[in-house]
């Protein structure tokens, strides 16, 4: 059973820094590229960052685009996902999500999420 | 990047109604879609993608079809199961994005 578990969230000030985790499992990770989407409140869904299989290829969003860096540990199974320079906008919950084979582009497994609130 | 837009917004429905929801993209994305079903405090489900090729588990009351722009998404028989949000979401180019959703509550 595939299994994506994300933590480190947290209330955080605006400009500080945050790293998400996701814990992999279910399935042979180092296959598959992986994504960040995110929720605001009550909001829509918005892709964040995408990471390939081995690392060697990220795309970001323009909103987040030179202040969040994602990356991937295979050996652990992991992602994840550096947060920096925070603004209130960032506000959401933050999801794991497993490209489906192939494309890639779309996700057929997606974790609980983990709440990044962003507040003074 | 490519706007996606949904329609209606939201309706109310009935157990047992056939039930439309339309997905546009701001240009041709062939047939570059997924639907998506989300509950409450819930992550996501993948339904569709390919626009019309239905995912592994999900029932065959759901299906999709469209190409270029328009696209739809329809439920053929609402069950109490089917009350949620759904998305649709382009993969023709980056970044991905998503349409604003449509909620269906129960009429």
């Amino acid at each position: 059973e595939v299994q994506l578990v994300e933590s480190g969230g947290v209330v955080v000030q605006p400009g500080g820094s945050l790293r998400l985790s996701c814990a992999a499992s279910g399935f042979t990770f180092d296959d598959y590229t992986m994504h960040w989407v995110r929720q605001a409140p009550g909001k829509g869904l918005e892709w964040v960052s995408l990471i390939s299989w081995d690392g060697g290829s990220t795309y970001y969003a323009d909103s987040v685009k030179g202040r969040f860096t994602i990356s991937r540990d295979n050996s652990k199974n992991s992602l994840y996902l550096q947060m920096n320079s925070l603004r209130t906008e960032d506000t959401a919950l933050y999801y794991c999500a497993k490209a489906a084979a192939g494309t890639g582009f779309y996700f057929d497994y997606w974790g609980q999420g983990t709440l990044v609130t962003v507040s003074s | 990047a490519i706007r996606m837009t949904q329609s209606p917004s939201s309706f109310s429905a009935s157990t047992g109604d056939r039930v439309t929801i339309t997905c546009r993209a701001s240009q041709g994305i062939s047939s570059y879609l997924a639907w998506y079903q989300q509950k409450p405090g819930k992550a996501p489900k993948l339904l569709i993608y390919a626009a019309s090729t239905l995912q592994s588990g999900v029932p065959s009351r759901f299906s999709g079809s469209g190409s270029g722009t328009d696209f739809t998404l329809t439920i053929s028989c609402l069950q109490s199961e089917d009350f949620a949000t759904y998305y649709c979401q382009q993969y023709y180019s980056y970044p991905v994005t998503f349409g604003p959703g449509t909620k269906v509550d129960i009429k």
